[in-house]
């Protein structure tokens, strides 16, 4: 099973700033088969990236995913207030099936 | 436009068995792998296993292998996941989605297990 480790485990900022958060991979994800997640309380998962760096519909341009291999970055260009939330990446490109990371909590400085 | 729609909350006791269902529209059921996340309360999501609804084929969690069923039924596009031998730790909102990378989710299912 692939293991995903995120860091940092919370992240207080500002709106305004940058948030760069990271994803690892126990071993190589493949064809970069790596999405990235925001929930917020209540709500289902909301999917803002696919494929390590391309953006589901409808999603800003201020996220942006990268990376590949074993390490994954998910870049939030200038929060928004709306953006204060969970993140969670998640790999599906495992036979053995997809898994998730624990999640990075971006809240408010 | 694609919809997953969940069936209702649940409250089980311990040893109990429990049936979620998903009932899809606006897409062509049998395209698409449905998966099941479980997110238990103030956690983290996990992933429970898929099934093709074209062939039936399930793939579960090594955690939870012997304890889930996912079936479906495609005469009215809807699929099922049953989780037995219920525990405590059992107790969190349920999910299918569709497909991996999924941008389209149900509502989610609270399941509570309580004596």
């Amino acid at each position: 099973e692939i293991v995903l480790t995120q860091s940092p485990g919370t992240l207080s900022l500002s709106p305004g700033e940058r948030a760069t958060l990271s994803c690892r991979a126990s071993q190589s994800v493949s064809s970069s088969y790596l999405a990235w997640y925001q929930q917020k309380p209540g709500q289902a998962p909301r999917l803002l990236i696919y494929g390590a760096s391309s953006r589901a519909t409808g999603i800003p341009d201020r996220f942006s995913g990268s990376g590949s291999g074993t390490d994954f970055t998910l870049t939030i260009s200038r929060l928004e207030p709306e953006d204060f939330a969970v993140y969670y990446c998640q790999q599906y490109g495992s036979s053995q099936g997809l898994t998730f990371g624990p999640g990075t909590k971006v809240d408010i400085k | 436009q694609v919809q997953l729609v969940q069936s209702g909350a649940e409250v089980k006791k311990p040893g109990a068995s429990v049936k979620v269902s998903c009932k899809a529209s606006g897409y062509t059921f049998t395209g698409y792998y449905m998966h099941w996340v479980r997110q238990a309360p103030g956690q983290g999501l996990e992933w429970m296993g898929w099934i093709n609804p074209n062939s039936g084929g399930t793939n579960y969690a090594q955690k939870f292998q012997g304890r889930v069923t996912m079936t479906r039924d495609t005469s009215i596009s809807t699929a099922y996941m049953e989780l037995s031998r219920l525990r405590s730790d059992d107790t969190a909102v349920y999910y299918c989605a569709r497909d991996s990378g999924s941008a389209y989710w149900g509502q989610g299912t609270l399941v509570t297990v309580s004596s």
